[in-house]
């Protein structure tokens, strides 16, 4: 089946520092999103890359999507405590307009 | 604009017992998800209402699990009885037709004891 995967599972990283996650999807997706979910919080959406090699910065953030549409990164350049949170990213379900199948995550500890 | 709320926040019940879970989503938007995350791991579908229909049940993990959307306004997701390993955080989200951006409520936390 269908299947989205990130790496690594944890990061931690000492305040300053910079950050990568990277997301795998099994089948060519015609989109990908990403999601922060912060300790105690829910899932909050941060972006949506739609076309092949496109890069996206948001501040400090960094989105990329592959030119094969399979894969994707999210950069964070010197992060934050506030960056703390686990990242998700996530692809359409099959050829669903509607939904999402999503990755494992990667939780980002940030140490002072 | 008021976001997706779901209630309640927290609930801790016996094992056997029975629990239900409710999501109020945007107002305005007909899709309506539910996703159950355990022990930090991931974002696990459950199911997916458009207005009052189910869309898509595969991932309810079996008949103990009932989900309905009544007027496709809000929507609960009972469980009964619950066992152990139903506990986590269960996540409504809604979004609107043919949107991927998904709007997450704050999750009810469920322990089983």
């Amino acid at each position: 089946g269908q299947q989205v995967m990130q790496i690594p599972q944890y990061q931690h990283v000492q305040e300053g520092e910079d950050f990568t996650t990277y997301c795998n999807s099994s089948t060519t997706l015609s989109n990908i999103q990403w999601y922060k979910q912060r300790p105690g919080g829910h899932p909050v959406f941060l972006i949506q890359l739609v076309k092949s090699g496109e890069v996206k910065k948001q501040k400090r953030l960094t989105f990329q999507f592959g030119e094969a549409k399979k894969n994707s990164s999210l950069h964070i350049t010197a992060t934050q405590t506030t960056d703390v949170g686990t990242y998700f990213c996530a692809g359409p379900r099959g050829t669903s307009y509607d939904k999402v199948i999503f990755g494992p995550g990667t939780s980002l500890s940030v140490i002072p | 604009e008021a976001g997706v709320t779901q209630f309640p926040s927290h609930s801790v019940i016996e094992k056997g017992q029975t629990v239900t879970l409710r999501c109020d989503p945007i107002s305005g938007h007909d899709n309506l998800y539910w996703y159950r995350r355990v022990m930090g791991k991931e974002i696990k579908f459950l199911l997916h209402f458009v207005k009052e229909s189910k869309q898509d049940e595969s991932g309810m993990p079996n008949n103990r699990f009932l989900a309905e959307r009544t007027g496709g306004t809000y929507s609960t997701l009972k469980v009964q009885p619950a066992e152990l390993e139903d506990s986590g955080v269960y996540f409504c989200a809604s979004s609107q037709r043919h949107q991927y951006e998904q709007y997450f409520g704050p999750g009810t936390r469920l322990t089983v004891t």
